[in-house]
């Protein structure tokens, strides 16, 4: 079985902190995506890679950027979190096509 | 950028019910990939279906490319079908990029 991991479920954090969203694929994929989740907006895609140290922008990447610097694990870096930032991020890792999603993070920023 | 539609938008079914979910998308796709959203927030991977029929117990999904479109049939609805469901697509000329669907809510009732 496919296993997707995100270091936390629920996370608050205060505007202007520096925020960091873990991710851990244990299937030796070589893509990693980021997504956000927001009410009426659905899923958006904010970064995704294709190798170690590749990445790529997606729909939505202003305010954040990423880091993978093992195939295992893609982190996404809130550089200076803003209350608009408050949202639900799904991580994925496909090989091919099929992707596959972890459980989420909740993140609020007040 | 490829447009993907889902009807309808919600859905309420008693228990026992049969429903078909639909997703047209705008153009030619690599991949199309039918996920359940839980309560909980995860999203679970029912069906990666570019063409073609596919059958997982109660639930089946139809693609016909040349028409663009994606059936995902629930039968003999139980209370946890309930959630979001999303069709998502890879178009041809963006690797490993999903476009999301704005989802269908169901809820199942006794």
């Amino acid at each position: 079985d496919v296993k997707v991991t995100q270091s936390s479920r629920y996370l608050v954090k205060r505007t202007g902190e520096k925020v960091f969203l873990e991710c851990v694929q244990d299937m030796d994929h070589e893509n990693m995506f980021w997504y956000r989740q927001d009410p009426g907006l659905g899923l958006r895609l904010i970064y995704f890679s294709y190798d170690v140290k590749m990445k790529e922008k997606g729909d939505i990447p202003e305010g954040y950027s990423v880091s993978r610097e093992k195939k295992e694990r893609f982190s996404l870096i809130l550089e200076s979190a803003s209350t608009n930032q408050t949202s639900m991020y799904l991580c994925a890792s496909s090989r091919f096509y099929e992707q596959y999603f972890g459980p989420g993070t909740r993140l609020t920023v007040t | 950028g490829i447009q993907v539609e889902q009807s309808p938008p919600d859905l309420i079914l008693q228990e026992g019910a049969n429903s078909t979910l639909r997703c047209n998308f705008s153009d030619s796709v690599n991949n199309l990939q039918w996920f359940h959203q839980n309560p909980w927030g995860q999203l679970i991977n029912l069906f990666y279906i570019p063409s073609g029929t596919k059958q997982n117990g109660r639930l089946s999904a139809t693609t016909v490319a040349t028409e663009r479109y994606s059936l995902l049939y629930i039968s003999s609805s139980q209370t946890t079908d309930s959630g979001v469901y999303f069709c998502a697509v890879e178009d041809t000329g963006t690797a490993s990029k999903l476009t999301f669907g704005t989802g269908t809510r169901l809820q199942v009732t006794l």
